[in-house]
């Protein structure tokens, strides 16, 4: 069975710390991963699309990076607006837009 | 343009009622689904359409109904509303179902079933 796994639970940063997200998935013949923002009360907000390994996105303070077996969410000098949940997805091949997800890292940055 | 929009956003039900989640995309994507997401579990997908007309079952459709009569609108009935149904539900849609392209999530419902 396909499983996406994330770790830490939760990160607790202060203004300025740099760290890393990990998203490990399972899923053979991967066709998409996602990385979707999710702040309390809201529903996820789109971040990156990666298809293949060796591929990377950034926006702002955020860069996604893959390989075969793993996705890092690197969060550079995290602003307390950084806080929020942040979910991995996997879409397997010939899925129908079906979307396997982690359980989300829970991030909060402190001033 | 206000993307993927869902009504009501908050609901009280008591065992055994049954009501309809609403959900519309003014987008135009052929494809919707819809998620269930529950503490600790990540969201889980309960029914999908891959066009009006289509649905199909998700991960956990026990419970719930779906239609698509229209492109725009996706709405999910709970025949018999039970306390493990109780959840914050998520409509999202993207533009078809053979494509590895994002999806559009909505605000989400918060149900409660006592």
């Amino acid at each position: 069975e396909d499983q996406v796994t994330q770790s830490p639970e939760a990160l607790r940063l202060q203004e300025g710390e740099s760290s890393s997200l990990n998203c490990s998935y399972t899923v053979s013949g991967l066709r998409g991963l996602f990385w979707y923002r999710q702040d309390p009360g809201k529903g996820p907000e789109f971040l990156f699309t990666l298809y293949s390994a060796g591929e990377e996105k950034e926006k702002e303070r955020l860069k996604a990076t893959l390989t075969k077996k793993e996705s890092f969410l690197h969060i550079t000098a995290p602003k307390p607006e950084d806080s929020a949940t942040y979910l991995c997805a996997v879409q397997a091949p010939d899925s129908w837009g079906k979307l396997q997800f982690g359980a989300g890292t829970q991030v909060v940055v402190t001033p | 343009n206000a993307g993927v929009t869902q009504t009501p956003k908050f609901q009280v039900l008591k065992t055994g009622q049954s009501m309809t989640l609403q959900c519309a995309q003014d987008m135009n994507h052929e494809y919707m689904s819809w998620y269930r997401q529950d503490p600790g579990m990540g969201l889980r997908l309960i029914h999908y359409s891959v066009g009006a007309g289509i649905t199909d079952q998700g991960e956990v459709p026990n419970g719930y109904n779906v239609s698509r009569s229209t492109t725009e609108d996706f709405p999910l009935r709970l025949l018999s509303a039970a306390p493990s149904q109780t959840s914050v539900y998520f409509c999202a849609s993207k533009q078809t179902g053979d494509s590895y392209n994002e999806q559009f999530f909505g605000p989400g419902t918060r149900l409660t079933v006592l």
